[in-house]
């Protein structure tokens, strides 16, 4: 299996609702990431796992909460978003850790959120 | 910090003309440099990438880019253009120290 899935595809949620984004990966990666992907613009790094470890946040507001269950599953909590938050969040994953060379990521398909 | 460097925002092109797309990046140490592309509507899939060897790299779908350390670039070619390469394209690099840097893409519009 190489690939990263993510859940919902698609998601649709008021300012004031609570919601989480799911993403799974099977390769046995010791890595996993969460990117914030605004139209035409590149992937944004907002949260890095390491060895289920939060090692890495990019200054993320407290509204986008991470998790590493564990070492196959990452989750985004979100609470409280406000419309400029609609984006697409893409989840990645990763054999060696982040700052290590030889580092290649891969993405899954992304969950396309909107905030009303 | 590394940083990434893409020069065109926007490149259009008739079917069968020749591609490539500049990428510089800034980090001076040993580095892994990626292309990727996002169709439409499409999630980030890797053309290609360099970790080390031959400078020479080939990717999928026709795609080929040329690691010149000297010049700190990581240009990606393609001989012959299709209207289904219409997309962004993105270069990215990443250090023993860095996480993946993104440049800021091009959009390739590829007329029939």
């Amino acid at each position: 299996d190489t690939e990263v899935t993510q859940t919902p595809k698609h998601l649709v949620m008021g300012m004031t609702n609570k919601k989480s984004l799911k993403c799974e990966q099977h390769m046995g990666h010791r890595a996993m990431y969460w990117y914030k992907q605004k139209a035409k613009k590149p992937p944004e790094l907002m949260f890095v796992y390491s060895y289920e470890k939060l090692s890495i946040n990019e200054s993320v507001p407290s509204r986008f909460s991470p998790e590493c269950p564990n070492s196959s599953l990452l989750n985004l909590h979100l609470h409280a978003l406000q419309p400029e938050d609609s984006a697409l969040y893409l989840c990645a994953s990763s054999k060696r850790l982040a700052g290590e060379g030889n580092n290649e990521q891969f993405f899954g398909p992304g969950t396309r959120l909107t905030v009303l | 910090a590394q940083s990434v460097s893409q020069h065109n925002h926007h490149v259009i092109l008739s079917e069968a003309a020749s591609l490539e797309l500049g990428c510089n990046y800034s980090y001076g140490g040993t580095v892994n440099l990626f292309w990727y592309v996002q169709y439409p509507g499409q999630h980030l899939q890797l053309l290609l990438k360099y970790f080390s060897g031959d400078p020479l790299v080939k990717g999928i779908k026709g795609f080929e880019a040329e690691f010149i350390k000297s010049k700190f670039s990581f240009n990606l070619r393609k001989p012959s253009v299709q209207w289904s390469d219409t997309a962004e394209y993105f270069c990215a690099v990443n250090s023993g120290y860095s996480t993946l840097t993104f440049g800021k893409g091009t959009m390739l519009l590829v007329s029939p």
